[in-house]
Formats: structure tokens, C-alpha cells, sequence
């Protein structure tokens, strides 16, 4: 069974920029959400996809995006990039809406850094 | 909203002792779940515990278990003959049980940053 993965695990933009991330979900799961880790925080979620729809939205700007494909894999896009934008940012998977289990896995991170 | 607080910034226990770190939360929902993740030097956050608000029975998973208070929203993470690997940055978080959108939502505290002393 495939884990969680995230791509790029490090990168650097500069002010103003644009920068997509990827996010290739757990096997099986249609559900996944996006969250940014600032140094020294906790994970701030910034939305969630379920079935290629947003269906739940953090207090973020517009200018944080996203997409999830027939695949179920993710993409988060940020645009006009801030010096605050500067974090982990984490994906999640998981089983289904309705799972009970309540349940999120996991990936690594990426690491991006705005100068 | 709903808040997590974890007032620990970092703990240390010796290896093979016991520590407990602290969460408390504040909620109007009275079904929802609440966990503690572990966040390695690896950064990916690995479920640890899992509690169900609406079982009075706390949760328990090997060497971990959590005093789990409802009526005081309180939710600590107690961790028996502790280990090198367990040394992390752990978060307690949140999660309303309600469907909808944006049901899986956590909502997690700043953290504790546990060292585990040889």
C-alpha cells in the first residue's frame, strides 16, 4: 500500500511568485486536505477535496488554490507569494466523507521558503 | 470556533519513565474526535491515539493512553516506559464528527516538544 507523497520536499521562491505543490494520495482514498505549518505551530488546514469538489475552505486568501483529479492525487497552488507564506506545507488523505474513523494520513511535508 | 491549547511547550522525562502532556479544548459540539499526532524530524505527522467524545472509556494503544475529561475539555496524552524513538514534537488536535463540509477538518494545538534523556 502507497503512503502519502509530496513533491517538491524542499523549494525556494522569491516575493510575488507563484508555486504549485503536489500531493499523491493514500490508495483507496478520495478525500484530501491541505494544511500550512508555520516554524514553531501547529497545522493551520487551508481546504479540503473530496470527488474533484472543494468542500471545506480555512481562513485563507483566495490566492491559496487548488485542485484534485479523477486520480484522487492534489495540487495546492499559491499565487503572489508572501513572506508568511513560508512553511511546511502538509497533505492529508483519507478513506471517505462518511468514514467513522476519522482518520487523516500524512505526507512528508514541503518545505517552501519565500525570500 | 474551536480551539486546542496544549501549555507545554517542550517536556522531558527520563527514558523508561512516565509523562504526560497536557491538552484542553474549547467546544459548543459534544460529539466530535480528538487526537494526538507525533511529528518526528521527518515531519510527517503519525496518528498516535484516537479518542471518541462519546465514549467514556478512555482510549489506549500499547505504551500510550489518554485521561480523557469531558466535562472539563480536557484531553492528556500519558506515555508509560518512555523510548528514544518517541522523542517528537507532539499535537493535540480536533475534529467535529458532524458530516458536511469540511468535516475533516482538524484543528490542532501549537504543540509539545517531548526529549527523551538516555
Amino acid at each position: 500500500e502507497t503512503g502519502v507523497t509530496q513533491s517538491p520536499t524542499h523549494l525556494i521562491k522569491t516575493r510575488g511568485q507563484q508555486v504549485t505543490l503536489r500531493c499523491s494520495s493514500q490508495s483507496g482514498h478520495n478525500t484530501v486536505s491541505w494544511y500550512q505549518q508555520a516554524l514553531g505551530q501547529g497545522p493551520q488546514f487551508i481546504f479540503q477535496y473530496y470527488r474533484e469538489e472543494e468542500n471545506g475552505r480555512g481562513n485563507f486568501p483566495p490566492r491559496f488554490s487548488g485542485l484534485q483529479f479523477p486520480n484522487y492525487s492534489s495540487e495546492l497552488n499559491v499565487n503572489a507569494l508572501e513572506l508568511d507564506d513560508s512553511a511546511l506545507y502538509l497533505c492529508a488523505s483519507s478513506l471517505a466523507l462518511t468514514s467513522s474513523t476519522g482518520e487523516l494520513f500524512f505526507g512528508e511535508g514541503s518545505r517552501l521558503t519565500v525570500l | 470556533a474551536q480551539t486546542v491549547t496544549q501549555s507545554q511547550p517542550e517536556m522531558s522525562v527520563q527514558e523508561a519513565e512516565t509523562v504526560t502532556l497536557s491538552c484542553t479544548y474549547d467546544t459548543s459540539e459534544s460529539d466530535y474526535y480528538l487526537f494526538w499526532y507525533k511529528q518526528p524530524p521527518s515531519r510527517q505527522m503519525i496518528l498516535v491515539i484516537r479518542q471518541e467524545a462519546y465514549k467514556q472509556q478512555n482510549a489506549t494503544e500499547n505504551r500510550f493512553s489518554v485521561n480523557f475529561q469531558k466535562a472539563a475539555k480536557s484531553f492528556s496524552l500519558k506515555i508509560s516506559d518512555s523510548q528514544l524513538g518517541d522523542a517528537a514534537m507532539y499535537f493535540c488536535a480536533y475534529r467535529s464528527r458532524r458530516g458536511g463540509a469540511g468535516s475533516y477538518q482538524l484543528t490542532f494545538g501549537k504543540g509539545t516538544k517531548l526529549s527523551v534523556i538516555p
